[in-house]
């Protein structure tokens, strides 16, 4: 299967920074989705993102598939953006649709 | 749409208790579903790809006798965690495709369970 790397592993912020998160991809993939996981555990889909670029409020995302990396932008971030952020690919090889998932970016927005 | 609804969304029970979770697709059909563990501060892990219709396809190192997964119909795939012990707790999460192919999947809201 394919391997997804996620940097950086922890992120700390004043309130009002921007931030790029990073994602990589060993192998191309048809499928690739942010989350944010909350602390109650909940997994609220940010972006559905094979390729090209996505905006969404303050948040942003940007997938350059020939090249094998994702982008996730939080622009002027606010205390409630803090949590862990995942991102998600599934191989072009697989058939049956099975992601997965990076390690996470822990963030931590600070007032 | 596309809501996935996981139940219950938190068990605590005895070691040797069987443990059945359910994971539904309220407003489409999912002919595949997927159930992922995930330990404190760790990411997801896919544990099994639940088929309606057919047999499980467990992923490697996951005991297909210990996690029971049935999915019976294309908005409802079960999991049960027969005779749990301490170490089964987890975080337990469903996700569903509204098609096969290249479409999001969507994710219920997980079930926490806690084994004493």
């Amino acid at each position: 299967g394919i391997q997804v790397e996620q940097s950086p592993p922890d992120l700390i912020l004043q309130e009002g920074a921007n931030s790029t998160l990073r994602c990589n991809f060993s192998d191309s993939v048809n499928n690739l989705q942010w989350f944010h996981q909350n602390p109650w555990g909940q997994l609220i889909n940010l972006f559905y993102i094979p390729s090209g670029t996505k905006q969404n409020g303050r948040l942003s995302a940007t997938t350059v598939a020939t090249e094998r990396y994702s982008l996730l932008y939080i622009s002027s971030s606010q205390t409630t953006d803090s949590g862990v952020y995942f991102c998600a690919g599934r191989s072009g090889g697989t058939s049956y649709g099975k992601l997965t998932f990076g390690q996470g970016t822990i963030l931590t927005v600070h007032p | 749409g596309a809501v996935v609804s996981q139940h219950p969304s938190r068990v605590i029970c005895k070691s040797g208790t069987s443990v059945k979770i359910e994971c539904r697709s309220l407003d489409f059909q999912a002919t595949t579903m997927f159930w992922y563990r995930q330990f404190p501060k760790q990411s997801l892990m896919l544990m099994a790809t639940s088929n309606e219709g057919s047999k499980a396809t467990y992923e490697q190192g996951v005991e297909k006798d210990k996690f029971l997964i049935n999915h019976a119909s294309l908005t409802l795939s079960t999991l049960t965690v027969t005779s749990a012990h301490p170490e089964d707790s987890s975080f337990y999460i469903c996700s569903a495709s509204q098609l096969t192919g290249n479409q999001p999947q969507h994710f219920g809201d997980g079930t926490r369970l806690s084994i004493l």
